[in-house]
């Protein structure tokens, strides 16, 4: 596609249920990157494939998070039990293939809003 | 372990008033690159510049100009003669150039609202 899709745009759920957000990078795009952005805050890094591998989910905050990426393309972030800490906004970026991010740079989408209610 | 600091939490100017965002970074690798991201109030993250840690010249673009100084690890984004559509949030990144390590460590951002 032209630009990175996520979906859904927003979310509300309640606490203690699980939720799935997805990411569609641009097509070619190897790299693909999920980070986490509460209120008022910087960008918290989640987790780095290449690939359909996961190299860096060194961000991942706990076992109740977990991430999968198909086909080297579209990846699906998962969050279990819920809980009212995990609202934030959830952005996905990719980028080009490259020996390092900083080669290329991100392109981030949207978003998608998470509030847990 | 990297780290990038903007202390400024937020700026208020008028429009036409010029204004200056720092950044200030900490790594050990001595080759780095560092970013600039634009967040307008739709979310979405615009990027507008990449600087390597090579390369020290300033740079322009319009009324945007970037300033690289190794010496006092930092990268200050300024724009000049500001318009009431450079309200944002602006974030400083850095990311380092280890194999295998290929997140960027964003600042806290700086909010930027101008006043028409």
């Amino acid at each position: 596609g032209a630009g990175v899709s996520q979906s859904p745009s927003n979310k509300v759920t309640e606490k203690g249920k699980d939720v799935e957000l997805r990411c569609d990078p641009i097509s070619g795009h190897t790299a693909l990157y999920w980070y986490r952005q509460s209120l008022g805050q910087g960008l918290e890094f989640l987790i780095y494939f290449q690939g359909n591998s996961a190299p860096d989910k060194s961000g991942l905050p706990s076992d109740r998070f977990s991430a999968e990426r198909t086909g080297g393309s579209v990846s699906t972030l998962t969050i279990q039990r819920t809980q009212q800490e995990d609202s934030a906004v959830y952005l996905c970026a990719s980028s080009l293939p490259g020996t390092n991010t900083g080669v290329y740079g991100y392109t981030f989408g949207s978003g998608t809003r998470l509030t847990v209610v | 372990a990297q780290k990038v600091t903007q202390a400024q939490t937020e700026i208020s100017v008028v429009e036409k008033e010029d204004v200056t965002l720092d950044c200030v970074y900490e790594t050990r690798d001595t080759t780095y690159y560092l970013f600039w991201y634009k967040q307008p109030p739709s979310g979405e993250l615009v990027f507008l510049i990449r600087r390597n840690s090579f390369d020290e010249q300033n740079e322009i673009s319009g009324r945007y100009s970037w300033n690289f100084q190794k010496s006092t690890s930092s990268f200050n984004f300024t724009i000049t003669a500001s318009q009431v559509v450079d309200s944002a949030v602006y974030f400083c990144a850095l990311s380092e150039a280890l194999m295998g390590r290929r997140a960027l460590t964003f600042g806290s951002g700086t909010r930027l609202q101008v006043q028409p």
